[in-house]
This record gives structure tokens, sequence and C-alpha cells, in this order.
């Protein structure tokens, strides 16, 4: 099947900095990826929808400032933690829907980015 | 926006036996897509099973198999043979346009 990359898969930064995960799809495009989080224990939550070329859709109560999403090209979306606080310490998966799909939705998750923010 | 309930937290079964994952949803759609997704101490989503609303078979895979009720909006799980390997959390997703996901239902294999 299908592959979906992140990187970093561990990282750790001080409050303040901000991170950059990367999400690629590896043998596929993708016009569509989107970005979860994960919290321990519990279900991903969707953050944010992001389509190529375009701005990225936020769910509500997701600061689209503190977590900047830039979807460049057909294989590439990058999530920016910006100003990372130890509160979005957490487990961040991507996941990217297959644009030439064949009869039905497939979408590829990423094997997720945990971050810790001290 | 919808709503996926997986009522059983937790669960366990003894290896090689059978076991039923349970999944209730809420749409007032009638074209969505229903799936199954393990994550395993590794966090890595594994898509289990897919169903798409407008099949009226339900969809099996190996030693997965769903049983899927349109019109109670029910769509539970069944792994037969259980293995080892089988341990894990299991997530319940309806998806249109996005996907929404259950909270997850542990399954522990007891060797």
């Amino acid at each position: 099947g299908a592959v979906v990359s992140q990187h970093p898969s561990w990282v750790i930064c001080k409050s303040g900095t901000s991170v950059k995960i990367e999400c690629r799809s590896l043998d596929f495009q993708a016009t569509t990826m989107f970005w979860y989080r994960q919290f321990p224990k519990q279900s991903l939550m969707l953050m944010a929808t992001s389509n190529e070329g375009s701005k990225a859709t936020y769910e509500q109560g997701v600061e689209k400032d503190k977590f900047l999403i830039n979807h460049a090209s057909l294989t590439l979306s990058t999530l920016t933690v910006t100003s990372a606080h130890p509160e979005d310490s957490s487990f961040y998966i991507c996941s990217a829907r297959e644009t030439t799909g064949y009869e039905g939705e497939t979408q590829y998750f990423g094997p997720g980015t945990r971050l810790l923010v001290l | 926006a919808q709503t996926v309930t997986q009522s059983q937290p937790e669960m366990s079964v003894q290896e090689a036996e059978t076991v039923t994952l349970s999944c209730t949803y809420d749409t007032s759609e009638s074209d969505y897509y229903l799936f199954w997704y393990k994550q395993p101490p590794s966090r890595q989503m594994i898509l289990v099973i897919r169903q798409e609303a407008y099949k009226q078979q339900n969809a099996t895979e190996n030693r997965f198999s769903v049983n899927f009720q349109k019109a109670a909006k029910s769509f539970s799980l069944k792994i037969s043979d259980s293995q080892l390997g089988d341990a894990a959390m299991y997530f319940c997703a309806y998806f249109r346009n996005q996907f929404y996901f259950g909270t997850g239902t542990s399954l522990t294999v007891i060797p």
C-alpha cells in the first residue's frame, strides 16, 4: 500500500521555540492532507485540513497562528508549531488522501511525531 | 458534526477465540465510508477494514469482518482466531470529507 512518512519521529525542544513537522506521501500524490493531535490513551482529534495550493482549514479551537500549515506540493505538507509551550507536547499524526483514488476513499496515515516541549 | 461511539473502552479475548468490537455512529448522510483502524504501541495507524455505506455486503479481510447495519447505524468488527499480534487500540471511524474517530477500544489478547 501507499506510504506516508513523517519527519522527525521524535522532537524535544525548549519552550518558546518553533518546531516544523513534515508529512510526505512517498509514492502517490495527495491534494489533501490532514493533521491530527493525539493525547495519551485518547482518540485522534482533527486539527486542520491541508489542501495543496490553498490555505488550510482549521477546526474550531485550533489556533491557526500557532499551528502553521503549508501544503506546498502534492507530496508534502508541513505543520509548524510556533512558540511551542509544554501544553503543546503531544503526538501529531498526518494522513494523506490519495488524489487518484479508486472507487472509494483511501487515506494513509503517517507514523506520527512525538513532540515534547520542555 | 458526526459522532462515533465505541462503548467498550477495553476488551479482552483468549488467543484463538473470537471477539466483537462495537461501534455506532450518527449521521444524516447516505453516502459515507466506515473504517476500523488498529493502533499498536508503535502508534502507527493501520487500516484493518473499510466499508462503503452504499454496499450492503459486509466487508471481510481474512480474520476480520464487519457487521454493518446501516439503518441502525452500527458497524461492529469481528476478529476471528485472535492472535497475540491483534492486541492494540482499535478505532472506529466515519468518513465523509473528513474523519470522525471513536474513542477507541483497547484489545488485550490473552495467551
